[in-house]
């Protein structure tokens, strides 16, 4: 019974390197999100998927891209990774968007250095 | 935008009742939600409360919504160790956008 999946759940970088964090559910969700996470702040939600074949963005999206190729699948990209974009990353699913279940993976710790 | 506040520590003995409050801007909120945080793992829903309702009780947790006053809180009765962790008072709306707090961490001490 596994839920959300992320991986991986560390990665240090450096200023400019790319990376992809995986985020994977086997609930049959429809709808999947990426959120960041920064002390004494709330989850800001990055970019998030209304069904496979889409995405739409969030809050926070500059700097980050996002793939919904499969329906269990929520890619989160970062092209040229910034300081700024040291935080912890979770991905979420639910069944639908109006009453607000979120399923949360365990995170993803992001260093940026 | 709309906001969602909340307080950033709460510090109670065990066998205590513990109170998190929460205050949001958003009139058209719909639902209004609190997500526990334990450490190293996501957030889990604890509960939740349509905007039409005045109060939820679940066990040990009861929910409280002042809905004049845009004010929710989540009252754990005889709080233990295990409740030890991060509350997340979360909002959404008719247009689906969910809202969260920035997390009351809860210390309960032995």
């Amino acid at each position: 019974n596994a839920g959300v999946t992320q991986t991986p759940k560390f990665r240090v970088l450096k200023t400019g390197q790319s990376m992809t964090l995986l985020c994977a559910q086997d609930m049959n969700h429809e709808y999947m999100y990426w959120y960041r996470q920064d002390p004494g702040m709330g989850l800001r939600l990055i970019h998030y998927s209304v069904g496979e074949g889409t995405t739409a963005k969030g809050e926070v999206p500059d700097g980050y891209n996002v793939s919904r190729l499969k329906k269990q699948n929520f890619l989160l990209g970062l092209e040229s990774a910034a300081p700024s974009q040291t935080s912890v990353y979770f991905c979420a699913s639910s069944r639908t968007r109006s009453t607000g279940e979120l399923f949360f993976g365990e995170g993803s710790r992001l260093t940026v250095l | 935008g709309e906001d969602v506040e909340q307080s950033l520590f709460l510090s109670v003995r065990e066998g205590d009742s513990s109170v998190i409050n929460c205050t949001y801007t958003d009139s058209s909120s719909t639902y209004l939600y609190w997500y526990k945080q334990e450490p190293g793992a996501g957030l889990q829903l604890l509960t939740y409360i349509f905007s039409n309702m005045d109060m939820k009780q679940d066990q040990r947790l009861t929910v409280l919504l002042n809905k004049k006053d845009k004010h929710l809180s989540l009252r754990i009765a005889d709080t233990q160790t295990g409740d030890s962790a991060i509350y997340f008072c979360a909002e959404s709306n008719n247009n689906n956008d969910m809202r969260f707090g920035a997390g009351t961490r809860l210390t309960v001490k032995p």
